[in-house]
């Protein structure tokens, strides 16, 4: 079963717009980790935030992690076309173990 | 580019038949884990090796079995295929040391079983 729940499951803006997208989960846990997915292909490591963290940025990537409401979301900012793709959060609660994934937010970018 | 390399691309099978799909991940990377993927849903973990021994395992059955060596390759097998085993298969590495948080996946193994 999931963990985590991506929230919105669509998403469609113009380039240049910020895009944010929210995951919320279930159970404790040690990290979250963000990855993105091109048409069905790899999945490619975005950013990784720690439990005991809050807030991480990564280039045009901003990511927050609320425990207490057991959340997190992702911000691209300033998005291009190329951005278009599938983004899952996954969590595990313990270091390198096993990595539960949301159902993802398919994010789609109009040039 | 993670390092990580899956064999092969796609696969058809049938029903009942059986399948090794292979992944190939950066020297020093001793943990794999892989993971299937069903078309318009989040991977789900299948399990996990580390210095060739199993080292957890998701709610699969038994017929998915798999296999590390010390060459940082591995495999998964599944028997008896069914319809259901349809999916994307990827497998993932994570390096031993302070990066060892993070999993880098592979391409992935279209599989179809018809």
């Amino acid at each position: 079963s999931q963990q985590g729940e991506e929230d919105p499951q669509a998403l469609s803006i113009q380039e240049g717009e910020n895009a944010t997208m929210n995951c919320s989960y279930k159970t404790s846990i040690n990290n979250l980790q963000w990855y993105r997915q091109n048409s069905g292909r790899g999945l490619v490591h975005l950013i990784l935030i720690r439990s005991n963290e809050r807030e991480k940025h990564s280039g045009r990537l901003r990511v927050t992690l609320d425990t207490s409401k057991k959340s997190s979301s992702l911000l691209i900012t300033a998005s291009r076309a190329a951005d278009t793709a599938s983004y899952f959060c996954a969590t595990d609660r313990t270091s390198g173990s096993r990595l539960t994934f949301g159902e993802g937010t398919q994010l789609t970018v109009n040039p | 580019e993670t390092g990580v390399t899956q064999s092969p691309t796609h696969l058809i099978k049938t029903r009942g038949q059986q399948v090794t799909l292979r992944c190939s991940s950066q020297s020093g990377h001793n943990t794999v884990s892989w993971y299937q993927q069903a078309l318009g849903q989040g991977p789900q973990f299948i399990f996990q090796y580390y210095r060739e021994e199993e080292n957890g395992r998701g709610n699969f059955p038994p017929r998915f079995s798999g296999l590390q060596f010390p060459n940082y390759s591995s495999e998964l097998n599944v028997n008896a295929l069914e319809l259901d085993d349809s999916a994307l298969y990827l497998c993932a590495s994570t390096p031993a040391g302070p990066l060892s948080d993070t999993q880098y996946f592979g391409p992935g193994t279209r599989l179809t079983v018809l």
